[in-house]
């Protein structure tokens, strides 16, 4: 039962440096989405990925991109590493063609920028 | 846009007693559903339980179960025999509702409350 999977776990990078952080779900879902988690505030949605084809802006997406390969693989990427972009970043998936579907989530990656 | 408040930032409860996190929200839709989620310590994120707000009976899983206030807009989780694997950072979450076919459904979600369970 694989589910949603994230790679890398763990990733330090320096300020400047860029990194992809990769995501993929095999429960057909049509839905990815790109969230945050830092101290005291919860998780942050940073971009989704409504079906195959197309991404929208979430709450804080300055500093990212995504890229929707498939159905299945949903990647973030940071161009050019800032201090302020470590955190935990968690990727969900959901079957949105039914509207009591809840979101299934990675196990996150814990990213640190030096 | 939708606001989801914890103004509980911890609790602490002893084991096999009965425990309530709290959770408002503001919105202004009227159909919408709330999530619990569980995030212990190994960072995965839990669904714990779900309600949909057009239903009027507070859902409930096993030792868990809601109090959901619609007019109140609150939501708040209750914990019943706390065992020790119950702790964890739980997070209550809204989602607004669309019906239209390949709409994402985002999630807003609170701020978290840590709960400790003491033996």
């Amino acid at each position: 039962n694989a589910g949603v999977t994230q790679t890398p776990k763990f990733q330090v990078l320096k300020t400047g440096q860029s990194m992809t952080l990769q995501c993929a779900q095999d429960m057909n879902h049509n839905s990815m989405y790109w969230y945050r988690q830092d101290p005291g505030m919860g998780l942050r949605l940073i971009y989704y990925s409504a079906s195959e084809g197309t991404t929208d802006k979430g709450e804080v997406p300055n500093g990212y991109n995504v890229s929707r390969l498939n159905k299945r693989e949903f990647s973030l990427r940071l161009e050019s590493a800032a201090p302020s972009q470590t955190s935990v970043y968690f990727c969900a998936s959901t079957r949105s063609d039914r509207w009591n579907q809840p979101q299934h989530f990675g196990d996150g990656t814990r990213l640190s920028i030096l | 846009a939708q606001t989801v408040t914890q103004s509980q930032p911890e609790m602490s409860v002893q084991e096999a007693e009965t425990v309530t996190l709290s959770c408002t929200y503001d919105t202004s839709e009227s159909d919408y559903y709330l999530f619990w989620y569980k995030q212990p310590p190994s960072r995965q994120m839990i669904l714990v339980i779900r309600q949909e707000a057009y239903k009027q009976q507070n859902a409930t899983e096993n030792r868990f179960s809601v109090n959901f206030q619609k007019a109140a807009k609150s939501f708040s989780l209750k914990i019943s025999d706390s065992q020790l694997g119950d702790a964890a950072m739980y997070f209550c979450a809204y989602r607004s509702e669309t019906r239209n076919t390949g709409t994402a459904s985002k999630l807003t979600f609170g701020t978290g409350t840590r709960l400790q369970v003491t033996l």
